[in-house]
């Protein structure tokens, strides 16, 4: 069956520092990878997506992808309270979701 | 830009009783459409999508069904709602690879 595993946290970072979060998935062929964040009660919210190995640096975040060890994942620097959220990995076409990271950045 | 619509944003309906939630695009034709459910702390568990006018896939058979009578539109019903019925409604479609959220509508059954 096709996976896709995160890490539930929560992760709990101070403000400034930065934030990993980790994401594998078990379908070898997977070739498109994004990042949703999700405030409580709201909507996920598209804030990268990601198709060739290495990093791709969007503002404070940078999405990395390493198809052969079979992981994503997405740093957040100089965290801010307001990236206080739940972080969702979804791969490829058919939008497979982790269950979630929850992230508490502390002031 | 595209648009995506839910409502109602949140429903508290007795077991046992029907349901239905609308979900609308503007902006754009022949989106790709999904249904997803997110119970309390859970994660996403994909329902339905819809390639097209009256083409839906079913993912988990459960006592939902969904319809998509027009082009930008999308329903998601039940005949009689469960008490695990409750949770987090999502609309979303596609742009080429990547995926958007409507709203939500929250739904607690009682």
């Amino acid at each position: 069956q096709k996976e896709v595993e995160q890490n539930s946290g929560p992760l709990s970072v101070p403000e400034g520092a930065i934030a990993s979060l980790n994401c594998t998935y078990s379908d070898r062929g997977s070739q498109s990878f994004f990042w949703y964040r999700q405030y409580s009660g709201k909507s996920p919210e598209l804030i990268m997506s990601i198709y060739s190995n290495g990093d791709k640096e969007d503002g404070r975040f940078t999405a990395q992808l390493n198809k052969a060890s079979q992981y994503v994942s997405l740093l957040i620097r100089d965290s801010q309270p307001s990236d206080s959220a739940t972080y969702l990995c979804a791969v490829n076409n058919d939008m497979r979701f982790g269950a979630g990271t929850r992230l508490t950045v502390k002031p | 830009s595209q648009t995506i619509h839910q409502w109602p944003a949140t429903l508290v309906q007795p077991v046992g009783s029907p349901l239905s939630l609308e979900c609308t695009v503007e902006g754009t034709s022949n989106p790709n459409l999904y249904w997803y459910r997110q119970a309390a702390g859970r994660g996403l568990q994909l329902l339905f999508y819809s390639v097209g006018i009256g083409q839906i896939s079913s993912e988990v058979p459960q006592n939902l069904s969904a319809s998509r009578p027009q082009d930008r539109q999308f329903i998601l019903s039940s005949k009689k709602l469960l008490l695990s019925d409750s949770g987090f409604y999502l609309c979303a479609w596609r742009v080429s690879y990547e995926q958007y959220f409507g709203p939500g509508t929250r739904l607690t059954v009682t």
